[in-house]
């Protein structure tokens, strides 16, 4: 299967504990992308990579969330000391940026974070 | 900010109607417009992509239109089966996000 990949799919923890993320991307991609959805809402920003570096984060990634593309492949997403309004499912997509027009988001399955 | 709308949140015809889903943008400097099928607790699946010069696109029973000056699209569903209930989502390309709608929950009923 060459689509994005998420590791885990569920997971539960409890307030104040620390939580790491994976995504493996479609390996020709140069983006990548991270969304936090909630029930009823569309996907929100978080950041995205271009190959290794970080080049933008929302103002919704507060200090607590850090995330790293460390060779320009796959890419984790921590959250330091979760909180109850972290439940959400996180989201990762990658795309080739060539020339806007043409980009085209490809996403995971994402992650389902409930925190107790 | 971009800032993206769509409507009707919710939607329910019953199989073999014709349907038309909205999606409005605030700001016309995109790239382009991207529409989304997401199933319950999954992630999302790319339907059609339609570049800022393009008009319209088109995939088996699907057409989406984009008019860029007035900032509106719209994903027509021909011929509506209880497979196509899922929530769609529209997405523009504003520089270098991605801007999504809400989504509309769509049912097909049999």
């Amino acid at each position: 299967d060459t689509g994005v990949s998420q590791d885990p799919r569920h997971k539960i923890t409890k307030r104040g504990q620390n939580v790491t993320f994976r995504c493996d991307p479609i390996s020709e991609h140069n983006r990548l992308y991270w969304y936090r959805q909630t029930l009823g809402q569309g996907p929100e920003f978080l950041t995205y990579f271009q190959n290794e570096a970080q080049l933008e984060k929302s103002r919704l990634l507060s200090d607590r969330f850090s995330a790293e593309r460390p060779k320009g492949s796959f890419s984790t997403l921590e959250i330091q000391r979760t909180e109850q309004g972290d439940s959400a499912m996180y989201l990762c997509a990658s795309s080739l940026r060539l020339g806007g027009e043409q980009e085209t988001q490809y996403f995971g399955p994402g992650t389902r974070l409930l925190v107790l | 900010k971009q800032e993206v709308t769509q409507i009707p949140a919710a939607l329910s015809v019953p199989e073999g109607e014709n349907l038309v889903l909205n999606c409005s943008f605030t700001d016309s400097a995109i790239y382009n417009l991207q529409w989304f099928r997401q199933d319950p607790g999954k992630g999302l699946t790319s339907l059609l992509l339609i570049q800022s010069s393009q008009r319209e696109q088109t995939s088996g029973r699907l057409n989406a239109s984009l008019d860029k000056s007035s900032g509106r699209s719209t994903l027509y569903i021909a011929a509506s089966q209880p497979g196509d209930s899922a929530t769609y989502l529209c997405a523009v390309l504003t520089g270098n996000q991605f801007y999504f709608g809400t989504g509309t929950s769509l049912t097909v009923i049999p």
